[in-house]
């Protein structure tokens, strides 16, 4: 149980185009999703928070407009990455949890601007 | 809010040694306290978690342990094999409906055959 699928795993864009990354929950209703990047070695920076039906919470620094968060469902979440460049690329991991505190991952998405 | 310190940053042992990665946090409010292990280029996966009313938990090779007092919880491995290399990272919140998880800044761990 409690499986999180990621599509796609990895994309190479063009600067200056948007991407779509979709985060679902394959087992369970998730009421929270949340969204990370993770530069190599390094740790994995919470980007955003999202509940169904209601608008994400995103962290300092991050850009709401550069980074859209859709939570139209209890099992799928996107990340649209709006006007990429090459400072974006990184790998790009989103969870799910129930009502409870633990959360899982998905596979994550490399995600390379050119 | 929380703040996670993560040590070491790297840890390598022999095959069949033990290893001990420790976090500490700020934040005395958190009480609930997961680590997760990730391969390269692979997902975070949950090992272990202990909730802030027990000292101990464990689970075949691994273990955790919990000092609220000070502020810090500890991962232990025995008998470590190679396929226990990976990125350790350890986590920590207050369990409520809006919780966020604040991670430790990760350890690599390699095992030696």
């Amino acid at each position: 149980g409690a499986v999180v699928s990621q599509h796609p795993s990895r994309v190479i864009c063009k600067s200056g185009t948007s991407v779509k990354i979709e985060c679902r929950s394959l087992d369970f209703q998730a009421t929270t999703m949340f969204w990370y990047r993770q530069f190599p070695k390094q740790s994995l920076m919470l980007m955003a928070t999202s509940n169904e039906g209601s608008k994400a919470t995103y962290e300092q620094g991050v850009e709401k407009d550069k980074f859209l968060i859709n939570h139209a469902s209890l099992t799928l979440s996107t990340l649209t990455v709006t006007s990429a460049h090459p400072e974006d690329s990184s790998f790009y991991i989103c969870s799910a949890r129930t009502g409870e505190v633990t959360q899982y991952f998905g596979p994550g998405t490399r995600l390379l601007v050119l | 809010g929380e703040n996670v310190e993560q040590h070491p940053s790297t840890l390598s042992v022999q095959e069949g040694d033990s290893a001990v990665i420790k976090c500490t946090y700020s934040d005395s409010a958190s009480n609930y306290f997961p680590w997760y292990k990730q391969e390269l280029g692979k997902r975070p996966q949950l090992i272990i978690d202990i909730r802030s009313n027990v000292g101990e938990k464990k689970d075949q090779r691994i273990a955790v342990t919990l000092n609220k007092t000070a502020k810090h919880f500890s991962l232990h491995i025995t008998e470590t094999q190679p396929e226990d290399s990976a990125v350790y990272f350890c986590a920590a919140t207050f369990n409520s409906g809006y919780s966020t998880l604040t991670f430790g800044k990760g350890t690599m761990l390699l095992v030696s055959p």
